[in-house]
């Protein structure tokens, strides 16, 4: 089954404004990573963030994790219209004693589209 | 960071035939993994590719429906075997330390008719 659940689906916005994505999991994790995919082409990494970081900044992206909640989210700031493309997080899951397979369990992906 | 190149980028096949997808990895690495992802879907990892051992596959796929290799610490292929438009998908393949990034191919787009 998915790890993770993303919302909402779907984002529309104009340019300049923020947009923020949400993910829930449901396991244990190393850590999680947020990946963006334009028009079904191949997935380029945004951020990855440790079980035991609260936040973490790149340019205009700025992702938090509350392992309490289980729950994940990805903030772009100033969006821009080259933004459009569709979100995902994906959890690399602990395993026993705190393993590592590397490894992903995907979210269903947020699509969003910044308006010029 | 690792530079991952995957052939072919795109196909058509008749159902029934089998397609190879190659993975080529810039530098030495542990882990390959190979994920499928269906029309407007999101990614499900097929398998994880073990260099001198068999695959690792995940619950719902086979080795006989996707067979893969891992001859060395570079190079891996997923086959699609007997294929059916239900194999219509975007394949793509991705390395990485454990704990770390995960490099994602450029994809195989690959339509089944």
């Amino acid at each position: 089954s998915q790890q993770g659940e993303e919302d909402p689906q779907a984002l529309s916005i104009q340019e300049g404004e923020n947009a923020t994505m949400n993910c829930s999991y449901k396991t244990s994790i190393n850590n999680l990573q947020w990946y963006r995919q334009n028009s079904g082409r191949g997935l380029v990494h945004l951020i990855l963030i440790r079980s035991n970081e609260r936040e973490k900044h790149s340019g205009r992206l700025r992702v938090t994790l509350d392992t309490s909640k289980k729950s994940s989210s990805l903030l772009i700031t100033a969006s821009r219209a080259a933004d459009t493309a569709s979100y995902f997080c994906a959890t690399e899951v602990s395993g026993a004693g705190g393993t590592s397979y590397g490894k992903l369990t995907f979210g269903q992906g947020t699509i969003l589209t910044v308006h010029p | 960071s690792a530079v991952i190149s995957q052939k072919p980028s795109r196909d058509i096949c008749q159902r029934g035939t089998s397609l190879t997808i190659q993975c080529q990895v810039d530098s030495q690495v542990t882990m390959m993994f190979w994920y499928r992802q269906q029309p407007g879907q999101s990614l499900t990892l097929i398998a994880t590719a073990n260099q001198g051992s068999e695959a690792t596959y995940e619950s719902g796929f086979v080795i006989d429906k996707f067979p893969i290799s891992r001859p060395n610490l570079t190079f891996s292929t997923l086959t699609v075997s007997n294929m059916s438009p239900e194999d219509s998908s975007i394949y793509l393949c991705s390395s990485g330390l454990a704990r770390e990034t995960q490099y994602f191919g450029p994809g195989t787009r690959l339509l089944v008719l």
